[in-house]
């Protein structure tokens, strides 16, 4: 799977939105974007994923450039319970290796 | 059951000693993953099942690893003469479709003393 890139930490406030940014310079043209999140001591929770069309769930929105080399997660009104880690991941449909490559994410904490 | 259901929550092994975690996926999801998280990283894929079939196993770290889906629902991680190194948070994931996204459970903290 392509690597990502995603900013180790972000704060944002409670009731604002929050933008989490992700390269993905090397994808390629049968790789979905996912986003996954992990609150502390809990296993990893899906958010959203998309291939090149903007996507949106009641959890959230995803925006993917153009060029599909970054995309963007949107949390609309983040609340205290979104403070996770949150990661960006790439990944082939039908590619016959189907585990997910997990990096670091981002540390997204929402203050009061 | 409505999520996925990780056995122990918690296991305390000594060194040496053999330990058996256990997975019950989402009734009738056919894909079944393990992963590995230590303290700080985010999860390491160790193997895949596809109902019975374990397609991938490349993530397995040695031969002391062993996973097992017989019925291709429950699925048993087994670690041999657990070392130190092997404690870590062993998440178990499934799902009913390729595209799907997955859903993990909580996990088994293992701790080697």
């Amino acid at each position: 799977d392509a690597k990502t890139t995603q900013p180790p930490s972000m704060d944002c406030a409670e009731g604002r939105a929050a933008n989490l940014p992700c390269n993905h310079s090397t994808i390629s043209g049968n790789e979905y974007v996912y986003w996954y999140r992990q609150i502390h001591s809990q296993g990893p929770q899906y958010i959203i994923h998309g291939l090149k069309n903007n996507e949106t769930n009641e959890m959230a929105s995803l925006i993917i450039t153009e060029d599909r080399k970054s995309s963007t997660l949107i949390l609309p009104h983040a609340t205290l319970r979104d403070t996770a880690v949150y990661y960006c991941i790439v990944r082939v449909i039908g590619g016959g290796a189907d585990g997910l490559t997990f990096g670091k994410g981002t540390h997204l904490i929402i203050q009061p | 059951g409505a999520g996925v259901s990780q056995s122990p929550r918690y296991k305390v092994a000594k060194r040496g000693q053999d330990v058996a975690l256990r997975c019950d996926p989402i009734s009738g999801h056919v894909s079944l993953f393990w992963y590995q998280q230590a303290l700080g990283q985010g999860p390491e894929f160790l193997t895949y099942f596809q109902n019975e079939a374990q397609l991938d196993k490349s993530g397995l770290p040695s031969d002391r690893f062993f996973a097992e889906r017989p019925e291709g629902s429950v699925s048993t991680l087994k670690i041999q003469r657990t070392q130190q190194e092997d404690s870590a948070v062993y998440l178990c994931a499934s799902s009913l479709a390729y595209r799907d996204g997955y859903t993990f459970g909580s996990g088994t903290r293992l701790t080697v003393v």
